[in-house]
């Protein structure tokens, strides 16, 4: 079956010190992997994504992730982390199901940036 | 703006009973979904839908029902065979056409047992 997992329930960084939110996957093929954000009874919020090229993604806010292919990880990070950082992670790859595409979530990691 | 819109925010069940939740989009997509959120748990997918009038069950569609009439519109039922319906459901959308498109989502209704 094809997953990601995130094996921190929790990571506290301090102001301006740079961050890591970590995820691996499983999945037979070349993964598509995404980055979601979640602040308190809001939706996801999209960060960025890898799909193919460089191993090094860009996206929103600040953030980008590592794709590690040996690893099988995709790491989220930000070279000096904010308190409004503070919010729950989540890491999701795509599944593709007798040619219906879908999302399998990991199962979060809340990041507390301390100020 | 386009985006989901999702209603109520808040919703309370009474036993026996079935409750409707509303998902509607203004980004033209194709596809929409629902999730179930519950701690400690991360999204659950219920179901999804990739064309009007045709929509497919996800992980954990027992006790749920949905319908895809309108491209703009893909409610969730939960009816009252869902005994623990108690959670924070988020609607996504996204576009169709393969390469890993993001899917944008509402900002959820929260389900309570009275």
């Amino acid at each position: 079956a094809q997953s990601v997992a995130q094996p921190e329930d929790q990571v506290n960084v301090a102001e301006g010190n740079p961050l890591t939110v970590k995820c691996t996957y499983s999945v037979s093929g070349n993964p598509y992997l995404f980055w979601y954000v979640q602040y308190p009874n809001r939706g996801l919020q999209f960060l960025l994504k890898y799909i193919t090229g460089d191993n090094l993604v860009k996206g929103s806010y600040g953030f980008e992730a590592e794709f590690n292919k040996s690893q099988t990880s995709f790491h989220l990070k930000k070279p000096s982390a904010l308190v409004s950082d503070s919010a729950l992670y989540f890491c999701a790859v795509r599944v593709l199901f007798f040619g219906n595409e879908k999302l399998t979530f990991g199962t979060g990691t809340r990041l507390t940036i301390i100020p | 703006d386009g985006g989901i819109t999702q209603s109520p925010k808040y919703l309370f069940r009474k036993e026996g009973q079935n409750v409707t939740l509303s998902c509607e989009q203004n980004l033209n997509h194709d596809a929409m979904y629902w999730y179930r959120q519950d701690p400690g748990q991360g999204l659950r997918l219920i179901y999804y839908s990739q064309i009007v009038n045709d929509f497919q069950k996800g992980d954990i569609a027992e006790g749920y029902s949905v319908s895809r009439e309108k491209k703009e519109s893909f409610p969730l039922t939960v009816t009252s065979a869902q005994k623990n319906p108690t959670a924070f459901y988020l609607c996504a959308s996204s576009d169709r056409g393969g390469g890993g498109q993001p899917q944008h989502f509402g900002d959820g209704t929260r389900l309570s047992i009275l």
